[in-house]
């Protein structure tokens, strides 16, 4: 049984570019989530869906940042343009059984995003 | 919404000693709590779960936790450490469908 699987696991690129992080969740996983995580703030909820629908966007820091969800099986974090301050570990997670809260979420290893 | 506490944010020790992290949370409702651990390189893996029922939960590895629940905290501990348990080890709650973590603990475990 395959995990959740993220793309690219390390990306560098200069300031001002833009920078696209993709998620495949694991089959049959209703919801996804898109979390960051650096050494000063921990693991920041940016954003989940429920049913490929955008649920809860509170976490997305700014406008330069947006997340979609064309079908069940692959998400999109976009971040345009970038800045040095969005160095982080990006993870994307999903888990099952939209709505309830004690299904555990499974990670993917994360994107080791650096921006010179 | 909830938020997460998790206090000694670095912890040393030798091998053979017990491990207790503490985490305490903020959140009037029904939560759900769950212990995370992140092994180095490595993505965060569900280490053990509470839902209802008996408030000591054991976990893979050898790892329990106990929910008070008029503390507001889900503890965990491990009697004996192995060197493999070198790891950031993360407390999280999930109380109206938002999970929220707190900033962990990275422990070492000297051989």
């Amino acid at each position: 049984d395959a995990g959740v699987i993220q793309s690219p696991r390390h990306e560098v690129t200069e300031m001002g570019q833009e920078v696209t992080l993709r998620c495949k969740p694991i089959s049959g996983h209703n919801s996804l989530f898109w979390y960051r995580q650096t050494m000063m703030r921990g693991l920041e909820l940016l954003i989940y869906f429920n049913n490929n629908v955008p649920i809860d966007d509170s976490g997305m820091p700014e406008d330069r940042f947006s997340a979609k969800m064309p079908n069940a099986s692959f998400s999109t974090l976009k971040i345009q343009p970038s800045e040095p301050r969005d160095s982080a570990v990006y993870f994307c997670a999903s888990s099952e059984r939209t709505g309830h809260s004690n299904q555990p979420q499974h990670f993917g290893d994360g994107t080791r995003l650096s921006i010179l | 919404a909830q938020s997460v506490s998790q206090h000694n944010h670095h912890v040393i020790l030798s091998e053979a000693a017990s491990l207790e992290l503490g985490c305490n949370y903020s959140y009037g409702g029904t939560v759900n709590l769950f212990w995370y651990v992140q092994y180095p390189g490595q993505h965060l893996q569900l280490l053990l779960k509470y839902f209802s029922g008996d408030p000591l939960v054991k976990g893979i590895k050898g790892f329990e936790a106990e929910f008070i629940k008029s503390k507001f905290s889900f503890n965990l501990r491990k009697p004996s450490v192995q060197w493999s348990d070198t790891a950031e080890y993360f407390c999280a709650v999930n109380g109206n469908n938002r999970l929220a973590f707190g900033k962990g603990n990275q422990v070492v475990v000297i051989p």
